[in-house]
């Protein structure tokens, strides 16, 4: 139980154009979703915090309006990096917190982003 | 704000020995700390958490970690390695901040276990 997914697992796209990833919670509902950004041999750093029908809360140095995150259901989360540039590339990690579980996330398997 | 410390960027073990990755950690209130496998272009999988009880906790793969509060450290052991356990582990604090609740990560470290 409590697998999440991540579509699609890596994506190549041009400079100044827009990725969408997909994060679903495929076994279990998730009132909360996660989303982190980790750069090769560095930690995952947090970017953003969804809970489903409102809006996300981004951490500081987050520019939201380059990464939209939708969280429209319980059981997917989407991150749009809009008018990528090259800096964008990075591996983008999101997880679920189910609903009612206070401690646990619940980590996708990571989606590689490569702009050129 | 709550912080997370792993000292060691890399650590080399025989398999067969026993393994100890070390992480130091900071926070405000009580601490909810985790560990965490990643494998190569792989997400984190869970290992084990401390949120109460006993000072030592049993997790996934035959791994343990001891909370010591007086000295903040949760170091992640295992009594014997395999090769198979070689990735990159993060240890990990939830705490509040700004009001809701969050999840520091440490920097990782990079367990190698040598045939």
């Amino acid at each position: 139980g409590a697998v999440v997914s991540q579509h699609p697992s890596w994506v190549i796209c041009k400079s100044g154009t827009s990725v969408k990833i997909e994060c679903r919670s495929l076994d279990f509902q998730a009132t909360t979703m996660f989303w982190y950004r980790q750069f090769p041999k560095q930690s995952l750093m947090l970017m953003a915090t969804s809970n489903e029908g409102s809006k996300a809360t981004y951490e500081q140095g987050v520019e939201k309006d380059k990464f939209l995150i939708n969280h429209a259901s319980l059981t997917l989360s989407t991150l749009t990096v809009t008018s990528a540039h090259p800096e964008d590339s990075s591996f983008y990690i999101c997880s679920a917190r189910e609903l009612g579980e206070a401690y646990e996330q619940y980590f996708g398997p990571g989606t590689r982003l490569t702009v050129t | 704000a709550q912080s997370v410390a792993q000292p060691e960027d890399q650590v080399n073990v025989a398999e067969g020995n026993p393994l100890t990755v070390k992480c130091t950690y900071s926070v405000s209130g009580n601490p909810y700390l985790f560990w965490y496998v990643q494998y190569p272009n792989r997400g984190l999988q869970f290992l084990l958490k401390y949120i109460t009880g006993d000072n030592l906790v049993k997790g996934s793969y035959g791994f343990e970690a001891e909370f010591n509060k007086s000295q903040t450290s949760f170091h992640l052991k295992k009594p014997s390695a395999l090769v198979s356990d070689s990735a990159l582990y993060f240890c990990a604090v939830r705490d509040i901040d700004g009001g809701y609740q969050k999840v520091t990560f440490g920097t990782g470290t990079k367990l190698q276990v040598i045939p």
